[in-house]
C-alpha cells in the first residue's frame, strides 16, 4: 500500500533556518496532495494542500513545491522556528488518501 | 464548531478479545476514514465510509470492520485482538471522500 515515499526520518534545523521535506508519489490518479502536521498526542492537523495543476503554492512560511512530471513535492519551512517541531506527513489522495510514513522535525532554539 | 471525537482515548486489550470504538465526525460531514498508526508503519489505511457505504477498503484482515451510522457517527471493530494491533487509532472525518480530513486524537489501543 506504500505509494508515497517521504524522505527523511528526521531532520533537525537551526531556529530561522530552511526546512525542506521531499515526498514521491507512484499513483498518478492522485490528485490532491496535503501536508499534515502532528503533535504528541495529537491527531494529525491540516497544514496546506496542492492540486497536481500547480507547481507552487504558499501560505505563510510553509511553501509546497510540485513537479508532476517527477511525481516529486516538497515542503519547505520558511525561518523554522521551536513551534515547528512535530512530525509532518506528506499524502496523495484520489478517492482516498494515503500517507507518507513521517519525518520527525526538530527545531534547535 | 466542534472537532472529531475519538472514544475512548485509551484501551487495554487481552489479546483473543474483541475491541469497538467510536468514532464522531464534525457536523455536516459525511465521510470518515480510519487510520492505523504505529511507528514502524506510519499511518495505514482502513477503510472510509461516506452515507453509511463503505467506499474504500485497505488491506487489513477482515478482523478489522467497522459501520458507519445514519448519523454519519462510525465504530471500527477488531476481533480476536492480537499483540501486533496495538497502535494509535484515528479517525478523520470530511464533507467529500478523499479530501480535505480533519483527524480526532485517537484512540490508543494496547493489546497484552
Amino acid at each position: 500500500q506504500q505509494q508515497v515515499k517521504q524522505s527523511p526520518q528526521s531532520l533537525i534545523v537551526q531556529k530561522g533556518g530552511i526546512s525542506i521535506i521531499n515526498c514521491a508519489y507512484e499513483n498518478t490518479a492522485f490528485d490532491y496532495f496535503p501536508w499534515y502536521q502532528q503533535f504528541p498526542g495529537k491527531g494529525p492537523a491540516l497544514l496546506i494542500a496542492i492540486r497536481p495543476d500547480v507547481s507552487e503554492k504558499k501560505e505563510g512560511r510553509f511553501t509546497i513545491s510540485f513537479n508532476k512530471s517527477a511525481k516529486q513535492f516538497s515542503l519547505h519551512i520558511m525561518d523554522s522556528q521551536p513551534g515547528d517541531s512535530a512530525t509532518y506527513f506528506c499524502a496523495g489522495g484520489d478517492d482516498k488518501i494515503i500517507f507518507g510514513k513521517g519525518t520527525r522535525l526538530h527545531i534547535l532554539p | 464548531k466542534a472537532g472529531v471525537t475519538q472514544t475512548p482515548r485509551y484501551l487495554i486489550k487481552t489479546r483473543g478479545q474483541q475491541v469497538t470504538l467510536s468514532c464522531s465526525p464534525i457536523s455536516g460531514h459525511r465521510s470518515v476514514s480510519w487510520y492505523q498508526q504505529t511507528p514502524g508503519q506510519g499511518l495505514q489505511f482502513l477503510f472510509e465510509y461516506f452515507s453509511e457505504t463503505q467506499r474504500n477498503k485497505g488491506n487489513f484482515p477482515g478482523r478489522f470492520s467497522g459501520r458507519q451510522f445514519s448519523n454519519s457517527r462510525s465504530e471500527m471493530n477488531v476481533s480476536t485482538l492480537e499483540l501486533g494491533d496495538s497502535a494509535l487509532y484515528l479517525c478523520a472525518s470530511s464533507m467529500k471522500v478523499g479530501y480535505g480530513y480533519t483527524f480526532g486524537s485517537g484512540t490508543r489501543l494496547t493489546v497484552v
